[in-house]
């Protein structure tokens, strides 16, 4: 298993670009979702999906939009980048929302700039 | 709402040395707890999961224990290793679910040889 992986490893943007962070699990996993690391805050949930066509907001979700149309892919779009979306975002995965031993597992993450 | 808090910020011990590390907790209401390492520029990896039901959970040289009724949680590290160089972080699920996650800011430990 490759686990989850996320593509770019690194991004540079300039404000008001957009674009789309990659993550996909070969876990079968129905639950994934989003998060950005900030120096000083810890790691803060964007968005996230309970399965295949659900999808809910996390902590922070302004700026980001997510979909989910398969099981493995939950793609992270920015839509109007913005120099406070300077972060480091991670993706992570779980067999489900309802099962108590639910241990999470995360992707490299993606670190992005906006100048 | 519940805040995740880990005490030090930042650790230095020479090889060999058993250390704790602190991590509390606001909220005791809490399904499960997970301690996680992550090596500089990497991503997460998950180190332990306790459920709310059990006191600890061992993991080689790691043990790690929790205390629902006094919102803490304390992960043991034995005979410290340079390789164990790391931040360390805890997350507690928040929400009333079970993967929904609050992180500490983390535990910045430096084993010196």
């Amino acid at each position: 298993n490759a686990g989850v992986t996320q593509t770019p490893k690194f991004q540079v943007l300039k404000t008001g670009q957009s674009m789309t962070l990659q993550c996909a699990q070969d876990m079968n996993h129905e639950y994934m979702s989003w998060y950005r690391q900030d120096p000083g805050m810890g790691l803060r949930l964007i968005h996230y999906s309970v399965g295949a066509g659900i999808t809910d907001q996390g902590e922070v979700p302004n700026g980001y939009n997510v979909s989910r149309s398969t099981t493995e892919d939950f793609p992270l779009r920015l839509l109007s980048a913005a120099p406070s979306q300077t972060s480091v975002y991670f993706c992570a995965s779980s067999y489900s929302s309802i099962r108590l031993y639910n241990e999470q597992f995360f992707g490299p993450g993606t670190r992005l700039t906006v100048l | 709402k519940q805040e995740v808090t880990q005490i030090p910020a930042a650790l230095s011990v020479p090889e060999g040395e058993n250390l704790v590390l602190n991590c509390s907790f606001t909220d005791s209401a809490i399904y499960n707890l997970q301690w996680f390492r992550q090596d500089p520029g990497k991503g997460l990896t998950s180190l332990l999961l306790i459920q709310s039901s059990q006191r600890e959970q061992t993991s080689g040289r790691l043990n790690a224990s929790l205390d629902k009724s006094s919102g803490r949680s304390t992960l043991y590290i034995a005979a410290s290793q340079p390789g164990d160089s790391a931040t360390y972080l805890c997350a507690v699920p928040y929400g009333g679910a079970t993967n929904k996650l609050i992180f500490g800011t983390g535990t910045l430990l430096a084993v010196q040889p």
